[in-house]
């Protein structure tokens, strides 16, 4: 079955400043790679997600990018701030007919120091 | 307001006692899921739905049940609860065919 690794686990940045949290995963096949976030005490909420026909995407300070012949895709977050701070969690899966299985990685918590 | 809701959100139990914890989602959702999260693994699928009366395993099923009589409730049970099922337990929910998954606001466990 599909792995996904994801580091760092913990991150802390200056707020103003760029944050990069990066997964590799091992399934080939997985064509769908998206990123939640989680604010303390509460449920992951999608923030973007990218698939396999596209090597980047952006809404606004977040921006995904795939890397397909590495196995490996990033989160990249400009201009820090304080709201920031939460865990991340990425994810991946394949087409399976309606059964699509998400693979999570084990989260990164990110700081923003004020 | 589209969401998905769990019950009890907090619990404390002693081994053995039988628990259960509620699910609902009012998007009309097919799909349902449980995971549970712990410090360093992530989010672990512990059973899926994709319907009414359609449930299957997924990454750590044992010790728990889960059961699909309505399209908008999926319950998890704990029949004989151990201090290894402690912690932080997630729904979620989305369409068939479409991959955003909608997660409820958590419920944590303690198992004494």
């Amino acid at each position: 079955g599909e792995n996904v690794e994801q580091h760092p686990s913990t991150l802390s940045v200056q707020e103003g400043d760029s944050a990069v949290i990066k997964c590799t995963y091992s399934d080939s096949a997985s064509n769908y790679f998206p990123w939640y976030k989680q604010e303390l005490g509460k449920g992951p909420q999608l923030i973007i997600d990218i698939r396999s026909n596209v090597g980047e995407k952006k809404d606004q300070r977040i921006a995904v990018t795939l890397n397909k012949t590495a196995k490996h895709f990033s989160l990249h977050i400009t201009e820090t701030q304080p709201e920031d701070s939460a865990v991340y969690f990425c994810a991946a899966s394949r087409t399976n007919f309606g059964n699509e299985k998400l693979t999570f990685g084990t989260g990164t918590r990110l700081t923003i120091i004020p | 307001e589209a969401q998905v809701t769990q019950n009890p959100r907090y619990l404390i139990t002693v081994t053995g006692k039988k628990l259960t914890v509620t699910c609902s989602q009012n998007m009309n959702h097919e799909y349902m899921s449980w995971y549970r999260q712990d410090p360093g693994l992530g989010l672990r699928q512990i059973y899926y739905s994709m319907n009414v009366e359609v449930t299957d395993k997924g990454d750590v099923p044992e010790g728990y049940k889960v059961s699909r009589k309505e399209k908008r409730n999926f319950p998890l049970i704990l029949e004989s609860p151990s201090p290894n099922q402690t912690s932080l337990y997630f729904c979620a929910s989305r369409l068939m065919y479409q991959e955003t998954q909608y997660f409820g606001p958590g419920t944590r466990l303690l198992v004494l």
